[in-house]
């Protein structure tokens, strides 16, 4: 069965702390891995990963993709209060659109 | 603003009363997807429209049906909640067949279902 592991589970920061959040997947046919930011409505999309090696930033977010080790990572630097969120990821196989999700990391930053 | 849109935000409902819980997009994507999401749970995909075919997952229940009228609309009927079935119920949508960048899915913010 397709699995997608998010680690940690839960995360408590200072603003200014750089956070690291992980991501692990065993999937059949690897075509995308998507990160996406969920606070208390909707995921909104950060990244989409498909090439291993190459990183995708925007802001002080920033997010690799590791196809030998099939993983992902999400860092965040200089984190603020407004970053807290569960961060969601995901991976999508070639067989189709859909999307499996891991269980998510949820990210609190104190003042 | 292109974008999904769900209604209502809140729905409450009695055990074994008839929902509809709706989405709409405007962002002329072929694909619609039903996911529900329960309280620190990922997103459970329940089935999903690409274009006019429906694709149900295999272990969503009978209980949970759906209707895409057009490609703007999709509606997901509970036909007789319980309170298991108390959840948040995101719709997305993305389109298949263009290209990595097309293949991201965008969500509408969610209905909240309770079920008394």
């Amino acid at each position: 069965e397709d699995k997608v592991v998010q680690s940690p589970l839960s995360l408590v920061v200072h603003e200014g702390d750089t956070v690291t959040l992980n991501c692990s997947y065993e999937v059949t046919n690897f075509r995308s891995l998507l990160w996406y930011k969920q606070e208390k409505k909707a995921p909104t999309f950060l990244f989409m990963l498909t090439s291993s090696g190459i990183e995708k930033k925007s802001g002080r977010l920033s997010s690799i993709l590791d196809k030998k080790e099939l993983s992902s990572i999400l860092n965040i630097t200089a984190t603020q209060t407004g970053d807290s969120a569960i961060y969601l990821c995901a991976v999508e196989e070639n067989a189709g659109n859909m999307l499996t999700f891991g269980g998510g990391t949820r990210l609190m930053v104190k003042p | 603003d292109a974008m999904v849109i769900q209604n209502p935000r809140y729905q409450v409902t009695q055990f074994g009363k008839p929902v509809t819980l709706s989405c709409s997009q405007t962002l002329n994507h072929n694909v619609m997807y039903w996911y529900q999401q329960k309280s620190s749970q990922a997103p459970k995909l329940l089935f999903h429209y690409y274009d006019k075919d429906f694709n149900n997952e295999a272990d969503t229940p009978d209980n949970f049906q759906s209707r895409r009228p057009n490609t703007s609309f999709c509606f997901l009927d509970i036909r007789s909640p319980g309170l298991g079935d108390a959840a948040m119920y995101l719709c997305a949508t993305s389109r298949a067949g263009g290209g990595w960048a097309k293949n991201i899915q965008y969500f509408g913010a969610g209905t909240r279902l309770s079920v008394l």
